[in-house]
């Protein structure tokens, strides 16, 4: 089964407000990092926080790591319309090279 | 632009024949990645490649081989096409500083 798990499946917000996405994983990890995709494209890489790390920014994105509950979110500060996209993140494990992805949050920004 | 470029970016085939992909870098990295993308699946790991001759098993690597027979190629190979290999097929490489990945634009799949 997949490593991580994006929770809310979708979620719609108007322009301006703050989009918050968690997501859930199972094992160790190394490091767990967000990606973005626009509708048939891609994924682009957004930020990467490392195991020893709890707490991360950069511009409008913040990220945060628990791994005593083996849990992240990303939360999008002020959101744009350009922000409409799916949203993963994937894990980077402790014992092998594997990039494990969640199955997304598809975010929705309402003008 | 992460000198990632995939081919074909679209084919559509007959169940039963063999398919296979292309993934070309311009970088000399040593990680690449072969993902499929399907509906309410996210992207799931079929195979990667730490180097030359060097590879590993996904998530879903059943029904696929692959070769990296020098560094900027990986090939993904479906001996046989089946219906369920329908798919968006994304390769990506990982960077060397930072360990985040870089995608090529897809390779959309159709096997009839």
């Amino acid at each position: 089964s997949q490593q991580g798990e994006e929770d809310p499946q979708a979620l719609s917000i108007q322009e301006g407000e703050n989009a918050t996405m968690n997501c859930s994983y199972k094992t160790s990890i190394n490091n767990l990092q967000w990606y973005r995709q626009n509708s048939g494209r891609g994924l682009v890489h957004l930020i990467l926080i490392r195991s020893n790390e709890r707490e991360k920014h950069s511009g409008r994105l913040r990220v945060t790591l628990d791994t005593s509950k083996k849990s992240s979110s990303l939360l999008i500060t002020a959101s744009r319309a350009a922000d409409t996209a799916s949203y993963f993140c994937a894990t980077v494990g402790n014992r092998d090279d594997k990039i494990i992805f969640g199955k997304g949050t598809r975010l929705h920004i309402l003008p | 632009d992460a000198g990632i470029t995939q081919s074909p970016r679209h084919k559509v085939t007959e169940t039963g024949t063999p398919v296979t992909l292309r993934c070309h870098q311009t970088e000399n990295h040593r990680y690449m990645y072969w993902y499929r993308q399907d509906p309410g699946h996210g992207l799931r790991l079929i195979h990667y490649s730490y180097g030359v001759k060097d590879t590993d098993k996904g998530e879903v690597s059943d029904g696929y081989s692959v070769s990296r027979s020098k560094t900027e190629d990986f090939l993904l190979t479906l001996e046989s096409a089946t219906s369920s290999q329908t798919s968006v097929y994304f390769c990506a490489i990982r960077g060397d500083r930072v360990g985040e990945l870089f995608f090529g634009e897809g390779s959309r799949l159709t096997v009839l």
